[in-house]
């Protein structure tokens, strides 16, 4: 897979918007690029994925910047429940992008109430 | 359909015995993957099915672990004659393969005590 970088840590306010930054300077031209978080004592969860384009749904938004080489999750308004580890991976296996998913260390999010 | 299942959620055993785990995915999912998680450290891939083929194993699977899918339904993954490094959170995920990608969903993860 293609390796990301994310910071370790972020903080941010109850109902306040939260911009997490990936960076994935190697990736390919057909590497998706997928967002999940995990939640304290639960399996990951799946968040957002997209390719060029900025991709919207009912829980967050990807931004891509346009050489692909890094990308935001936008949480709009951040709730409790949102405090989680935020995982960007770019799932690549023999030129497909689905596959086993190489979690790095994530950004962990903190929310203040 | 309720999403992807594992049982049990807890397990605690004495070094040296087997455990097996069970995980159900979601229906009709053709591919299940098996990860392992210790505490602070993310998800790592140990080994996936695409309907009853297992397709890849990493190099994390010894030869004391080893994982079935028999019907290309619900799959099994056992570990033989424990030993404390396998302490770990087991997590089970199934997706279905259509297009350029998928998406994985995971289960709540089996919790492994090995004393």
């Amino acid at each position: 897979d293609a390796k990301t970088t994310q910071p370790n840590s972020m903080e941010s306010n109850e109902e306040e918007p939260v911009h997490l930054p990936c960076n994935h300077s190697t990736i390919s031209g057909t590497d998706y690029i997928h967002w999940y978080r995990q939640l304290p004592s639960q399996g990951p969860e799946y968040v957002i994925h997209g390719l060029t384009s900025n991709v919207n749904n009912r829980m967050a938004s990807l931004a891509i910047a346009e050489d692909r080489k890094s990308s935001t999750l936008i949480l709009h308004r951040a709730t409790l429940r949102d405090a989680a580890v935020y995982y960007c991976i770019l799932p690549n296996a023999g030129g497909t992008s689905y596959g086993k998913l190489t979690f790095g260390q994530g950004t962990i999010l903190t929310v203040h109430p | 359909d309720t999403g992807v299942s594992q049982n049990p959620r807890h397990k605690i055993t004495k070094r040296g015995q087997n455990v097996t785990f069970r995980c159900d995915p979601i229906s009709e999912h053709n591919r299940l993957y098996w990860y392992r998680q210790t505490l602070g450290q993310g998800p790592e891939f140990l080994t996936y099915f695409q309907n009853e083929a297992q397709l890849e194993k990493s190099r994390l699977l010894s030869d004391r672990f080893s994982a079935e899918r028999p019907k290309g339904s619900f799959s099994t993954l056992e570990i033989q004659r424990t030993e404390q490094g396998d302490s770990a959170m087991y997590l089970c995920a199934s997706s279905s393969v259509s297009g350029a990608t998928d998406t994985q969903y995971f289960g709540p993860g089996t919790r492994l005590t090995v004393l």
